[in-house]
């Protein structure tokens, strides 16, 4: 069985800060790395991918990846109250994704 | 842009009605994908399709069925809707990869309520 696991939260950061999500996986033939952001009664929506361990910056997000602890991670610096949602992690693998349960993010103004 | 259109946002049916729920891409992805997704339990794969008229189980495809006659357009099937039926349905495409995934872009969602 293939699993992703998060943290459910609430994680609460002061705006400003950053926040930090984490995320594991099992698959280890999980190619493919996917963040997304999921406002309350609204759908998914991709922030970052990442296929390479190392870092990938895309504005004020940082997508982490280290294979071989089979951990993911998303950094989202000098957080806004905009940034208040769930985040999914998903693994690829075979043209599927398995989703995390997300991890609730509030940031407090 | 992708564009991942739903038929519905909202929509109530009574208990043992056929529901059709329908999904439309206009980026030519080869994959297309039925979810629902309910608190504490997540997103759940219902029904996957790589081509037209081929479809594969997902995790959760008891009640369900699904039609793909065309590329563009990936149905959902409720036999008979039952009350446990009632959730937040999610369309999804991506590109084919060969051994591995490309991200999926989701539609709006269809809130299905069954009384």
């Amino acid at each position: 069985q293939k699993e992703v696991e998060q943290n459910s939260g609430p994680l609460s950061v002061p705006e400003g800060a950053i926040a930090s999500l984490n995320c594991t996986y099992s698959d280890r033939g999980s190619q493919s790395f996917f963040w997304y952001r999921q406002y309350s009664g609204k759908s998914p929506e991709l922030i970052m991918f990442i296929y390479s361990n190392g870092d990938k910056e895309d504005g004020r997000f940082t997508a982490q990846l280290n294979k071989a602890s089979q951990y993911v991670s998303l950094l989202i610096r000098d957080s806004q109250p905009s940034d208040s949602a769930t985040y999914l992690c998903a693994a690829g693998a075979g043209n599927m994704l398995t989703f995390g349960g997300g991890t609730r993010l509030m940031v407090k103004p | 842009d992708v564009k991942v259109t739903q038929s519905s946002r909202y929509l109530v049916k009574r208990t043992g009605e056929k529901v059709f729920l329908e999904c439309v891409q206009d980026m030519d992805h080869e994959n297309m994908f039925w979810y629902r997704q309910d608190p504490g339990l997540g997103l759940r794969l219902i029904y996957f399709s790589y081509d037209v008229k081929m479809k594969e189980k997902g995790d959760i495809p008891e009640g369900y069925s699904v039609s793909r006659e065309k590329k563009e357009r990936f149905s959902l099937i409720l036999e008979s809707a039952s009350t446990n039926q009632t959730s937040m349905y999610l369309c999804a495409s991506s590109l084919f990869v060969a051994g591995g995934a490309h991200e999926q872009y989701f539609g709006p969602g269809t809130r299905l309520t069954v009384t």
